[in-house]
């Protein structure tokens, strides 16, 4: 199967500072990534979709300004935690879609904000 | 009510028993299904993508029926490591993205025991 990947695996930060997360695809070219995030003991929620060349599209309640999200290449999307406090404390999961119906996940980055 | 709906378990099965998950989705206007599974702090894996003439991968069964809305998941044979969190996953018909959104049950958590 395809490979995504993710880095950093795991931060611990202050609160206040911001944190980027690197999601890219390793054998294939994904034209649109996803950012879920996970708190524990729930499901993966859809955070946004983030298309090559153009801006992110959010889901509802996600705030765009906060969590910055660059789709610079066909094969490297980066999310932006902008000025983290301890409830941005979750376990973000990026993925990118190869053909129609198939999404391959990144293996996470676990984000604690001290 | 929720997008997807899964027992959540846990469901803790003898080694070699058969298991079913269930799993109901509210918008009919869903368009693909899938099973995934999710281990402990690890991101999701593809199982299987799930149709509506139902599909098997070796002890994997998988079950759609559209007029009820319904999923199932059937596990035959269990082995020790088939212990994870299964998450029903349905494509298309979010409440607020378009086709392309994938969303996630809570999952449901089986352990099988020696």
């Amino acid at each position: 199967g395809a490979v995504v990947s993710q880095h950093p695996s795991w931060v611990i930060c202050k609160s206040g500072t911001s944190v980027k997360i690197e999601c890219r695809s390793l054998d294939f070219q994904a034209t649109t990534m996803f950012w879920y995030r996970q708190f524990p003991k729930q499901s993966l929620m859809l955070m946004a979709t983030s298309n090559e060349g153009s801006k992110a599209t959010y889901e509802q309640g996600v705030e765009k300004d906060k969590f910055l999200i660059n789709h610079a290449s066909l094969t490297l999307s980066t999310l932006t935690v902008t000025s983290a406090h301890p409830e941005d404390s979750s376990f973000y999961i990026c993925s990118a879609e190869q053909g129609k119906d198939t999404q391959y996940f990144g293996p996470g980055t676990r984000l604690t904000v001290l | 009510r929720k997008e997807v709906e899964q027992d959540p378990g846990p469901f803790n099965v003898p080694e070699g028993a058969t298991v079913a998950f269930n799993c109901t989705y509210s918008n009919s206007a869903s368009q693909s299904f899938f099973w995934y599974r999710q281990d402990c702090r690890k991101e999701p894996k593809l199982l299987m993508s799930v149709y509506s003439s139902g599909n098997e991968d070796g002890r994997f069964t998988a079950q759609l029926n559209r007029a009820s809305q319904y999923i199932s998941l059937l596990i035959r044979d269990s082995k020790l490591s088939d212990s994870a969190t299964y998450l029903c996953v349905v494509k298309g018909g979010g409440s607020n993205f378009g086709n392309e959104k994938l969303t996630f049950g809570t999952g449901t958590r089986l352990t099988i025991i020696p």
